[in-house]
């Protein structure tokens, strides 16, 4: 089976602008979820969607969304861009209903703000 | 909510020795616990996961020790390779199965040949 795959894997944006990153789970799993990687925070989780609808969100400001569609296939948005959200965006999809269960990650799309 | 604490942030190891990683949860009533790996420009990948209801779990050279009364577990990876080098990661879920997974702080081993 392919793994999860992200796009794009690197992106540059100006502080204010906005960003898409596009998720395409491993064949078969319905769980998608999203987190942030910086050095200083480590990995932590942004949202969850299972069916499209989303199930749990993490402690980020609003300026950060998701959805996903009827393909399983997610993307979330960055609205506002702000230098502290210069990160490595991973997603993981899961075989499980329940979040809290194994994750599969993708490599990630590396954003930098400036 | 459930907070993960890993020891150590870095380790140094001889290729042949074995390497230990410890992690504390505080959530008593988290069952879920699994491992990862993440290479330099990779995502994390599972390596190995346990269930509150297990004890021990061995894969090949690495195994995971799981104690619940003291809140604690640990991943232990016998005859070091130099391809074991990476950043480990130790997480746990929260009281049900529908709580995300919230991660230690990592750790950097180094096997040195």
């Amino acid at each position: 089976k392919a793994g999860v795959t992200q796009t794009p894997r690197y992106l540059i944006k100006t502080r204010g602008q906005q960003v898409t990153l596009s998720c395409s789970p491993i064949s078969g799993h319905r769980s998608v979820s999203w987190y942030q990687q910086t050095p200083g925070q480590g990995l932590q989780f942004l949202f969850e969607y299972f069916s499209e609808t989303q199930r749990n969100k993490g402690n980020f400001p609003g300026r950060f969304s998701g959805r996903q569609f009827s393909n399983s296939r997610s993307e979330m948005n960055v609205s506002t861009l702000e230098l502290g959200d210069s990160a490595l965006y991973l997603c993981a999809s899961s075989p499980k209903r329940d979040v809290g269960y194994e994750q599969y990650f993708g490599p990630g799309t590396r954003l930098t703000v400036t | 909510g459930e907070n993960v604490e890993q020891h150590p942030s870095t380790l140094s190891v001889q290729e042949g020795d074995s390497a230990v990683i410890k992690c504390t949860y505080s959530d008593s009533a988290s069952n879920y616990f699994p491992w990862y790996k993440q290479e330099l420009g990779k995502g994390p990948q599972l390596i190995i996961d346990i269930r509150s209801n297990v004890g021990e779990k061995k894969d090949q050279r690495i195994a995971v020790t799981l104690n619940k009364t003291a809140k604690h577990f640990s991943l232990h990876i016998t005859e070091t390779q130099p391809e074991d080098s990476a950043v480990y990661f130790c997480a746990a879920s929260g009281r049900s199965g529908n709580t995300p997974l919230v991660f230690g702080k990592g750790t950097r081993l180094s096997v040195i040949a």
